[in-house]
Parts: structure tokens; C-alpha cells; sequence
């Protein structure tokens, strides 16, 4: 159980043109999905907290318009990285809330992202 | 503002061994989780562990264990019996009770199994 998919798990853009990345809890609801990004042999950097329904939270220093999030059902989360650009070259990463009350996050697989 | 310290940055263990990672806290809460994730080359994070700050008794899942030291505000994992499969990267992480909290990361331990 606690399974949290992403889609899609590496992609390659060009500069200027917009991705999005799914994340999906497969088997639980989640109240509360997060997103990550992580650069190499880095830990985690927190960029936002989405919750279904209602706008995400990001954190200081992440450009919401350039980051979008919508949470739009208990299962699904996305994050569109607007006008990509190489620095946005990095390893995306969200993790689920389980709804049933574990208070445990669990994690997607990750998506890396290129920007030529 | 919580923050976590993981102090040592690599380790490595022969396999069969046991080995212990250290985590150390600092928060004004007196109700949170602490967790350890692994995450292996495939940079897929994978639970291995939680605490409930609540709880006297330390956590055990299998070949893994804490010692939670709530006044010391520290959080080891020992990993007994090391195998080759534990190789990878071991983050502490700190969440406060309830609502949408997020987890708070140390910067992670490199762990290497040697054969």
C-alpha cells in the first residue's frame, strides 16, 4: 500500500516551453501532496504545499507563477514548470499526505527534468 | 524553526555489520514525528522508519532501530546486519503533529555497504 506514482519520470524541453508533471497516490487519499526539488547529492528543497481544492503554499523564494500547482482531486497533484529554462534543469520529486490519518509522507519516484 | 543536523555527511560499513547514523533536533514542540528515509540510486525515498514523540519505546522495523532520546533532542538509526542493499543515502527528517505539516530534512548521511 502507500503507493504514489509520477509521470512522467524524465523529460527533455526546450528552453521556453512549459511541462507538466503528474503525481498521482494510487492507492490512499491525499489530503496534502508536496513537491520537492532536489539538486545533486543535495537533500530536498520544499517548494510548495498543495492541499485539494485550494491554492498551494510555496515557499520563500519559489516563483509561483513560474511553478504552478493545482491539487484538483484527493488523488491527483500537478506541477507545470511555466517557460522552462536551463537552471529549471533539476530532479522534481512530490510526496502524498495519506488522508487516513498515518500523518507519513510518502514519495513519488521522482521526474528528472532537462532544459536544452 | 525546526531544524535537523545530520553530522555526518558518509559512512561505510562491511557488510553483516551493524552501523549507526546520527540525527540530532532542535524545536520547541512537544508533539512531532521524526522519520528516517532511504534513498538508494534510484533517488526513489522509501520510509524506513517513524517515531512518535509521544511514545517512550524506541521504533523497530526489522533489521532497523532508533534511539530516541526526546531531552536530548537526538534520533539515531541502527541498521543491524548490514546488507548490500542498504547502500544509499539515509535522511532524518522532523514533522510537527497534525495538519499540513511539512518535513523538515537533514542533509542526509551517504551510507556504503562494502562487500
Amino acid at each position: 500500500g502507500a503507493v504514489v506514482s509520477q509521470h512522467p519520470s524524465w523529460v527533455i524541453c526546450k528552453s521556453g516551453t512549459s511541462v507538466k508533471i503528474e503525481c498521482r497516490s494510487l492507492d490512499f487519499q491525499a489530503t496534502t501532496m508536496f513537491w520537492y526539488r532536489q539538486f545533486p547529492k543535495q537533500s530536498l528543497m520544499l517548494m510548495a504545499t498543495s492541499n485539494e481544492g485550494s491554492k498551494a503554499t510555496y515557499e520563500q523564494g519559489v516563483e509561483k507563477d513560474k511553478f504552478l500547482i493545482n491539487h484538483a482531486s484527493l488523488t491527483l497533484s500537478t506541477l507545470t514548470v511555466t517557460s522552462a529554462h536551463p537552471e529549471d534543469s533539476s530532479f522534481y520529486i512530490c510526496s502524498a499526505r495519506d488522508r487516513g490519518g498515518s500523518d507519513t509522507q510518502y514519495f513519488g519516484p521522482g521526474t528528472r527534468l532537462t532544459v536544452l | 524553526a525546526q531544524t535537523v543536523t545530520q553530522s555526518q555527511p558518509e559512512m561505510s560499513v562491511q557488510e553483516a555489520e551493524t552501523v549507526t547514523l546520527s540525527c540530532t533536533y532542535d524545536t520547541s514542540e512537544s508533539n512531532y514525528y521524526l522519520f528516517w528515509y532511504k534513498q538508494p540510486p534510484s533517488r526513489q525515498m522509501i520510509l524506513v522508519i517513524r517515531q512518535e514523540a509521544y511514545k517512550q519505546q524506541n521504533a523497530t522495523e526489522n533489521r532497523f532501530s532508533v534511539n530516541f532520546q526526546k531531552a536530548a533532542k537526538s534520533f539515531s538509526l541502527k541498521i543491524s546486519d548490514s546488507q548490500l542493499g542498504d547502500t544509499a543515502m539515509y535522511f532524518c527528517a522532523f514533522m510537527k503533529w497534525g495538519g499540513s505539516e511539512k518535513l523538515v530534512f537533514g542533509k542526509g548521511t551517504k551510507l556504503t555497504v562494502n562487500p
